[in-house]
Formats: C-alpha cells, sequence, structure tokens
C-alpha cells in the first residue's frame, strides 16, 4: 500500500515551459488536493476534487489546470511556467472531506528559472 | 477572513521540558481544528484533531473558543518530537493551514 504518490521529486522549468506534476493514491480515497507551500509561508490549496470528473478551485488556482478521470490520479498541469510558481507542491488524498484526516505524498520541489 | 495564526517559526527546548506550540485562529463559524506533523524525511501527517479528544504521542490540544486558540502541549518534550508542526482550521469546505512552527528538542 503505497498510499500517495507523487512524482517527480524535483524538476528545473524555464519559464514558459509546461510540465505536469503526477499524483496517485491507492487507498480508494474520493477526495484529492493540490497544495503549495512557499518558504515560510503555509500550505495554500491550487485545486480540489471530490470524485472522478469533479474538479473545483481553491484558493491560488492561477496557472494550474487539473484532470481527474479516475479515483486514483489527479496530475497538475502547469502551462505557462513562472518564477512565482517556484514552490513545493503537495498531492494530498481523503476518505471523506478535508476534516477528514488527509494522507499527503512527499512533495515535489519545483523551481522556475 | 478565515486565518489560522502560528506566531512562533522556532521553538527551541530542552529534552524533559514543557512543550506549547501556539495556535490562533479567526473564523466566525463553530471550528474544526487540527494539527500536523512532518518529521524529518516523513510526509506530512495529522497528529490529532480537537474533536477527538485524545492525547498522540503525549500531545493534546485544548480548542479555546473564547481565546480563540488550539495550543498543543506536551509536559516532557523527547527528542524525537522534534519536526514541524502545523495548525490547520477546517472552514467553508476548506482545510486552512498555518505558517508552521519548528520544534527543536535539544539533548
Amino acid at each position: 500500500n503505497a498510499g500517495v504518490t507523487q512524482t517527480p521529486k524535483f524538476r528545473i522549468l524555464k519559464i514558459g515551459q509546461s510540465m505536469t506534476l503526477q499524483c496517485a493514491q491507492d487507498m480508494n480515497h474520493n477526495y484529492m488536493y493540490w497544495y503549495r507551500q512557499d518558504p515560510g509561508m503555509g500550505l495554500k490549496l491550487i485545486y480540489y476534487s471530490v470524485g472522478a470528473g469533479i474538479t473545483d478551485k481553491g484558493e491560488v488556482p492561477n496557472g494550474y489546470n487539473v484532470s481527474r478521470s479516475t479515483t486514483e490520479d489527479f496530475p497538475l498541469r502547469l502551462e505557462l511556467a513562472a518564477p512565482s510558481q517556484t514552490s513545493v507542491y503537495f498531492c494530498a488524498s481523503s476518505y471523506a472531506g478535508p476534516n477528514s484526516p488527509l494522507h499527503f505524498g512527499n512533495g515535489t520541489r519545483l523551481t522556475v528559472t | 477572513a478565515q486565518r489560522v495564526t502560528q506566531p512562533e517559526k522556532l521553538l527551541s527546548v530542552f529534552k524533559g521540558a514543557p512543550v506549547e506550540l501556539k495556535c490562533n485562529y479567526s473564523y466566525s463559524g463553530s471550528p474544526e481544528l487540527f494539527w500536523y506533523v512532518q518529521y524529518s524525511r516523513q510526509r506530512l501527517q495529522l497528529l490529532l484533531r480537537h474533536i477527538s479528544r485524545e492525547s498522540i504521542k503525549g500531545f493534546t490540544a485544548d480548542l479555546n473558543k473564547g481565546e480563540t486558540s488550539f495550543h498543543l502541549k506536551k509536559p516532557f518534550a523527547q527528542e524525537e518530537d522534534s519536526a514541524m508542526y502545523y495548525c490547520a482550521l477546517f472552514a467553508t469546505n476548506k482545510l486552512i493551514f498555518g505558517t508552521g512552527t519548528l520544534l527543536a528538542v535539544q539533548p
């Protein structure tokens, strides 16, 4: 039982490039989330999903897109990378809503130069 | 506005000393509060939630609605308690995190 798996662990992008951060969970959780954490800041919610085919914006969705075609996968897409997107990205899942225990991935450290 | 404040970036104590990690929240509704912890080289994980009223690894947290606080306490710190601690508030169907406090327990 791997829990929540994020890939890659590290990535350096040039301004304007695009990439997809992968997230998969094997716990059959309905809820999945993407957070970003900037230095000295708390985690900010980017997007979340309450089930396959359903996604919604969080606090800081600009510059990102998500999809949820299956229960297991919740990829995060950056279309035109900007330096402001340099951050650590965490994917998480929970069985019920965010007031049930969140299970986090190990994070992806992204640098945009 | 809904907000979680953790005023201390770093808290350094000696082994065996009491620990109190501060958390204050701003929310007009009935709050649900949580403490998450990240040990070195491990994932962020739930430590405890106020509705459970439980003690986990010797830590407790009491919700004080009058002071809008949810401080995390442990009477005797251990070296293995060294970690990053995040307070979180469940509000308007989202989990709002504080900026975190790094607890360093010195031998």
